[in-house]
């Protein structure tokens, strides 16, 4: 168990819906991270948040953002759903000291 | 642009021999960190071990090495005593320095390994 929790585990939905996957980061983990793994594309960035700021931004979609609240858990907001957008979704988290990044179970996306 | 390579789509290993995953990167950065995560068939992501390219040690975490050469430019795998539950993908991956504390990873394609009885 890494410590870092997201809900939920399955999420199946329909193409043009939005849906909200949230993320817990390791009790004093400041740095939220999300990456998307697909099969096409592997794992890729999305977006890291650093206390409540959104600190660097990859390959994400402009239907999809993402926030962290002042307690750090963290949200990714997927937005007009495409098939495409189905995917194992991971949040990390990591200490002041980066060089330690653990990824929580990940929500598995299905859009039909 | 950073890039991580893995060579090795699968590979197989016999109960109780030592593997070597291959991963080669390639940066222009002097200072980055270079990990290993396993992704088991339940999908979630388990850190193994991480290598500074600072660090002058090659890194262990028991049963895991990192076979580090900066020169070449290679962080490859090695787990001794492979066991049945070693099956699983591994990821090399390898963290960018941003401005201000950031640490996002970039991944390689991953290998699959299975380890047979």
């Amino acid at each position: 168990d890494s410590g870092v929790t997201q809900t939920p585990k399955h999420l199946i939905t329909a193409t043009g819906q939005r849906v909200t996957l949230r993320c817990s980061p390791r009790s004093g983990d400041l740095s939220v991270y999300w990456y998307q793994q697909s099969l096409d594309q592997g794992l890729q960035f999305l977006i890291q948040y650093y206390n409540g700021e959104e600190r660097a931004k990859g390959n994400i979609l402009e239907r999809f953002s993402a926030q962290q609240f002042p307690d750090l858990h963290s949200e990714l907001n997927l937005s007009s759903l495409e098939l495409g957008d189905s995917a194992l979704y991971f949040c990390a988290s990591s200490s002041p000291r980066p060089d330690e990044q653990f990824f929580g179970p990940g929500t598995r996306l299905t859009v039909l | 642009a950073q890039k991580i390579t893995q060579t090795q789509p699968g590979m197989f290993v016999q109960e109780k021999e030592a593997v070597t995953l291959d991963c080669t990167y390639d940066t222009s950065d002097q200072s980055y960190g270079l990990f290993w995560y396993k992704q088991p068939s339940s999908g979630e992501m388990i850190f193994l071990i991480y290598q500074g390219s600072y660090d002058e040690q090659n890194a262990t975490e028991g049963r895991y090495s990192l076979n580090f050469q900066k020169a070449r430019k290679s962080a490859n795998l090695v787990i001794s005593a492979s066991q049945l539950g070693d099956s699983a993908m591994y990821f090399c991956a390898m963290r960018e320095f941003l401005s201000g504390n950031t640490g996002k990873l970039i991944f390689g394609q991953g290998t699959t390994l299975q380890v047979k009885p």
